[in-house]
């Protein structure tokens, strides 16, 4: 069956520290898709990252960083120099090509402070 | 720019009641989905739709049934609201075919059923 964890339900920095955010995935199939969400106070999902299983290649985006790793099913976010702005909850997700479902991690609760 | 909209940001309904919640994509997307999320579950499949009047049922799709008579609106039915009905409700669309797409999510809509 497939799933995804996220192991750290709440994580708490001060601002300009640099945060990881845990992403473990389970699948059966060879072809899938791992998404990143971010939901801000304001509820609206908003989407940050989309990589397939046959690009394993990290990605860097400004302070966003991502950290595919086939070995250990393993897709990990690291915001660098985090400021207040990107306190919110992260969602991790797994999308298998034979069904197109997204499956979400439990989410990680990121609180950054001043 | 994308959006997704749903009817209403807050709603408040009694057990019994038949509620009726409405999303409007204007992406002209070929798949739309529901979702209720809940604190520690993250976000749980209801029901989705990869075309007009299509429809599969996700992971939870029990007490709830959908509608997609238009290929931009989706909608989602609580045939007899219920207290564990509370939830916040996401609408989401997609591209379709063969290559999986991210999802654009709407504000969502948070139930209270008393």
């Amino acid at each position: 069956a497939q799933k995804v964890t996220q192991a750290q339900t709440e994580i708490s920095v001060v601002e300009k520290e640099d945060v990881t955010l845990d992403c473990v995935y389970e699948t059966r199939d060879t072809t899938y898709y791992l998404f990143w969400y971010k939901q801000p106070p304001s509820g609206e999902l908003v989407f940050l990252i989309r990589r397939n299983s046959f690009d394993e290649q990290n990605e860097i985006s400004g302070r966003y960083s991502w950290n595919f790793q086939k070995s250990t099913s393993s897709f990990n976010f690291t915001i660098t120099a985090s400021q207040v702005v990107d306190s919110a909850v992260y969602f991790c997700a797994l999308s298998e090509a034979s069904t197109g479902k997204l499956i979400f991690g439990q989410g990680t609760t990121l609180q950054v402070k001043p | 720019d994308v959006k997704v909209t749903q009817s209403s940001r807050y709603l408040v309904k009694r057990t019994g009641e038949k509620v009726f919640l409405e999303c409007v994509q204007d992406m002209d997307h070929e798949n739309m989905f529901w979702y209720r999320q809940d604190p520690g579950l993250g976000l749980r499949l209801i029901y989705f739709s990869y075309d007009v009047k299509m429809k599969e049922k996700g992971d939870i799709p029990e007490g709830y049934s959908v509608s997609r008579e238009k290929k931009e609106r989706f909608s989602l039915i609580l045939e007899s609201a219920s207290t564990n009905q509370t939830s916040m409700y996401l609408c989401a669309s997609s591209l379709g075919g063969r290559v999986i797409t991210e999802q654009f999510f709407g504000p969502g809509t948070r139930l209270t059923v008393l």
